[in-house]
């Protein structure tokens, strides 16, 4: 079955440590987003992706990058982790259908502490 | 102004009972909706679209009203299973999903 998954599902690093965090789906989707997830906010778009070598910034990128090599991954990196980007950060990922009504489908979620 | 707003509740439901809830949005050129649920913190899963003549599923209802910007959830016949975070989404430039805070019911025994 295809599914989409995220690693480390957990994570603690510290501030200034640069941390990767993986993005794998197997629907063979064109498009692939980075949400964060922070108590009173709904999910928050980081960066996203609509195919191979094409990467977008979302509302908050700001000490977040991305790559796309091919269609399957979408690492996020945190160039140098700061406390405030402790937060639960969810991997999506959607076909380009065209219809507007493209469901997205989500990872487990990656859990990161920075201390 | 957020541009998707909840109620964030929560919403406690007698099992069996009617509950429903509203979600708000500022982006008058939006063409999608959505209602996903969200369980303790894990990933976020669809549970239904809302078009624009409203829809069923099942004891789901969602409802549109783009002329007051809102959209609406009802759960009927609530079960313990229903307990959960629901986020109201709305489509806003291609493929970009805005998310509520999201709306907690509990239903309870």
């Amino acid at each position: 079955d295809a599914e989409i998954t995220q690693s480390p599902r957990h994570k603690i690093t510290e501030t200034g440590r640069q941390v990767t965090l993986a993005c794998h789906q197997t629907w063979n989707h064109n498009n692939m987003f980075w949400y964060r997830q922070d108590l009173g906010h709904g999910l928050r778009l980081i960066h996203y992706s609509y195919g191979v070598q094409d990467t977008n910034k979302g509302e908050v990128s700001d000490g977040y990058s991305v790559s796309r090599s091919n269609t399957e991954d979408l690492p996020l990196t945190l160039e140098s982790a700061a406390s405030s980007q402790t937060s639960v950060y969810f991997c999506a990922s959607s076909e380009s259908s065209g219809t507007g009504q493209e469901t997205q489908y989500f990872g487990p979620g990656t859990r990161l502490l920075v201390l | 102004r957020k541009e998707v707003e909840q109620d964030p509740g929560p919403f406690n439901v007698p099992e069996g009972a009617t509950v429903a809830f509203n979600c708000t949005y500022s982006n008058s050129a939006s063409q999608s909706f959505f209602w996903y649920r969200q369980d303790c913190r894990k990933e976020p899963k669809l549970l239904m679209s809302v078009y624009s003549s409203g829809n069923e599923d099942g004891r789901f209802t969602a409802q549109l009203n783009r002329a007051s910007q809102y959209i609406s959830l009802l759960i009927r016949d609530s079960k313990l299973s229903d307990s959960a975070t629901y986020l109201c989404v709305v489509e806003g430039s291609w493929g970009k999903f805005q998310f509520g805070a999201g709306t907690q019911v509990v239903v309870t025994p």
